[in-house]
């Protein structure tokens, strides 16, 4: 059973560029939850998605970032115009459906804005 | 919304040594409390685990303790060894959303020969 599979592992955008991360949940999991790490900091909550559904989008900055889980393929964070601001290490966790079920995280794409 | 405060931020101790960490929550209605262990470049990985209806919680060398009158929580590792060394991520949730955590700011552990 694969684990969370995120791509690319490495991105480097110039500035203004449009940056796209994917993320495939684990077999049998419907819920994903994307974090952002930056350096030497802890992991903050960005959104919480299932399928077609945006269910929490509290920690989602309010411009330029968008993200979506849809039907059929993996999720997408997409970061539109980025700037350095945005390098940073961005993390995608899976659960099964159903309450308090522990979260599986993906090996991270790592952003660098250039 | 929900605030973790973890503590110390690095820890130094001999390999065989005991590491202790802390970690305190605003959130009274957070129910679930994780511990993951994050090497360089790599992903957290969840190492242990516990809910507000227990207390304690052991795994071999590593043990959680929960206090929910105090909101605060403690990672134990006993018998440190070298391939402890990592940053260590206290983190909370509230009811029915495991998955959607608050995290601490990570404590940076080092075990020296």
């Amino acid at each position: 059973n694969a684990g969370v599979m995120q791509n690319p592992r490495h991105l480097v955008r110039r500035r203004g560029q449009e940056a796209r991360l994917r993320c495939s949940p684990m077999k049998g999991h419907s819920h994903v939850y994307w974090y952002r790490q930056l350096p030497e900091e802890g992991l903050k909550f960005m959104v919480y998605l299932q399928k077609e559904n945006i269910i929490d989008e509290s920690g989602m900055p309010k411009e330029r970032f968008s993200a979506e889980f849809p039907k059929e393929g993996p999720s997408i964070l997409r970061i539109q115009q980025v700037v350095r601001g945005d390098s940073a290490a961005y993390f995608c966790a899976s659960s099964r459906q159903g309450k308090d079920t522990e979260a599986f995280f993906g090996q991270g794409t790592r952003l660098t804005v250039v | 919304g929900e605030n973790v405060e973890q503590h110390p931020s690095t820890l130094s101790v001999q390999e065989g040594d005991s590491a202790v960490i802390k970690c305190t929550y605003s959130d009274s209605a957070s129910n679930y409390f994780p511990w993951y262990k994050q090497e360089l470049g790599k992903r957290p990985q969840l190492i242990i685990d516990i809910r507000s209806n227990v207390g304690e919680k052991k795994d071999q060398r590593i043990a959680v303790t929960l206090n929910k009158t105090a909101k605060h929580f403690s990672l134990h590792i006993t018998e440190t060894q070298p391939e402890d060394s990592a940053v260590y991520f206290c983190a909370a949730s509230e009811p029915g959303t495991a998955s959607k955590l608050t995290f601490g700011t990570g404590t940076r552990l080092q075990v020296t020969l």
